[in-house]
């Protein structure tokens, strides 16, 4: 089992649409967790860190679900700029051993 | 300020010889971490510096790879007597190192194609 998990999509949807991505990991002593951002052929970017209580960015909203190890991202009123591939990140406990998902791929259609 | 920077951008080479991949990291940031993503592929941790120090190294994929740092600053990535399975496009990263929280800013990436 990987320790990182995700839906690799792809996810089609029409512009203004809500989507949602989930992600599960295997190492109940997982300490931070983020979303990273990557667009085709470019490096990734940290779209937000996810904290216990969930968070919020502007359309984006994260939770964390440590009970059941897994987190999800919301995107609400999706743009055409939002087509990307949406990377799940976890750090161990005691580290910097970083694990990436491989990615959800998000398409945005006029 | 300069972001990361890798160099080469792009590297061709043939299986069996050694390749020299370096990083710039951010000035001032004192974690760098190296990864490897093949194509359609997510990002592979391969190892982590604080400072010069690599207490991490569980993330090398076999004993051809070797990183080194000096300075607190530039960092090397070398593959030795390369494999066509090697090639992937080799990311490097650096954060301030205050702790996991930090935000990990990533390099443009050298892309690594064995023959």
């Amino acid at each position: 089992r990987k320790e990182v998990e995700q839906d690799p999509g792809p996810f089609n949807v029409p512009e203004g649409a809500t989507v949602a991505f989930n992600c599960t990991y295997s190492n109940s002593a997982s300490q931070s967790f983020f979303w990273y951002r990557q667009d085709c052929r470019k490096e990734p970017k940290l779209l937000m860190s996810v904290y216990s209580s969930g968070n919020e960015d502007g359309r984006f909203t994260a939770q964390l679900n440590r009970a059941s190890q897994y987190i999800s991202l919301l995107i609400r009123d999706s743009k055409l700029s939002d087509s990307a591939t949406y990377l799940c990140v976890v750090i161990f406990t005691g580290g910097f051993k970083t694990i990436f998902g491989a990615g959800t791929r998000l398409f945005v259609k006029a | 300020g300069a972001g990361v920077s890798q160099s080469p951008s792009n590297k061709v080479t043939e299986k069996g010889k050694d390749v020299e991949l370096r990083c710039d990291p951010i000035s001032g940031h004192t974690a760098l971490y190296w990864y490897r993503q093949s194509l359609g592929q997510g990002l592979e941790f391969l190892i982590y510096f604080q400072g010069n120090s690599a207490p991490d190294k569980s993330g090398l994929p076999s004993d051809r790879f070797s990183a080194e740092r000096t300075g607190g600053s530039v960092s090397t990535l070398t593959i030795q007597r390369t494999q066509q399975e090697d090639s992937a496009v080799y990311l490097c990263a650096s954060s301030t190192g205050q702790g996991v929280t930090d935000t990990q800013y990533f390099g443009p990436g050298t892309r690594l194609t064995v023959l």
